[in-house]
């Protein structure tokens, strides 16, 4: 079956540290891969997207994420986080292969930065 | 400039009310979604839409409606039968011919239902 996992509900860093969110996806075939940011009471901006080639994708923001195959995963990171990066994240992956163009998603990782 | 409205973007129901929120998208888009929102959960797909006159259930459709008659246009309805409708209501799209699933949202709409 197909899903995502965020394993982090929550994480907390200091601002100007490094950051990575973990993604572990279960897909049948090449997944397309994505990170998506929500700021509280507001909707979902895509951070970046992964469907081929480079394996390192880079977003906005600063943002970057690594697809590895072997592991399943698709990790978001950025070297030096600022006070504004304060939000929850979402990964997801699709599209299913029911044609439908859904898209599955992570329970979502809250990030919490310390002044 | 192309997005997704949402509105209204706060509204305030009694119990065994209907109600209807509105989603509107410019991005000529084939496809739109409804998810619904509850703290520290993820994403969870009410119906969704992939051409005019066509919708599908998603994971968590009872006691919700849609309709599709126009492609702007992916209006949601709350009924009295949704058993706990206080949540945060994402409206989305996706163009049919990218075929990659990429979503774009709005802003949403919170129901709280006093």
């Amino acid at each position: 079956a197909q899903s995502v996992t965020q394993p982090d509900i929550h994480i907390t860093v200091s601002e100007g540290a490094s950051l990575e969110l973990r993604c572990n996806y279960s897909y049948g075939a090449t997944p397309y891969l994505f990170w998506y940011v929500q700021s509280p009471g507001q909707g979902l901006q895509l951070l970046l997207k992964y469907f081929s080639g480079d394996t390192l994708v880079q977003g906005i923001k600063g943002f970057e994420a690594e697809f590895k195959r072997s592991q399943s995963s698709f990790n978001l990171r950025k070297p030096s986080v600022h006070w504004s990066d304060a939000a929850e994240y979402f990964c997801a992956v699709g599209p299913l292969m029911d044609s439908s163009y859904k898209l599955i998603f992570g329970s979502g990782t809250r990030l919490l930065v310390r002044p | 400039d192309g997005g997704i409205t949402q509105s209204p973007k706060y509204l305030f129901r009694k119990e065994g009310q209907n109600v209807t929120l509105s989603c509107e998208q410019n991005l000529n888009h084939d496809a739109m979604y409804w998810y619904r929102q509850d703290p520290g959960q993820g994403l969870r797909l009410i119906y969704y839409s992939q051409i005019v006159n066509d919708f599908q259930k998603g994971d968590i459709a009872e006691g919700y409606s849609v309709s599709r008659e126009k492609k702007e246009s992916f209006p949601l309805t709350v009924t009295s039968a949704q058993k706990n409708p206080t949540a945060f209501y994402l409206c989305a799209s996706s163009g049919r011919a990218a075929n990659t699933g990429e979503l774009f949202f709005g802003e949403g709409s919170r129901l709280t239902v006093l």
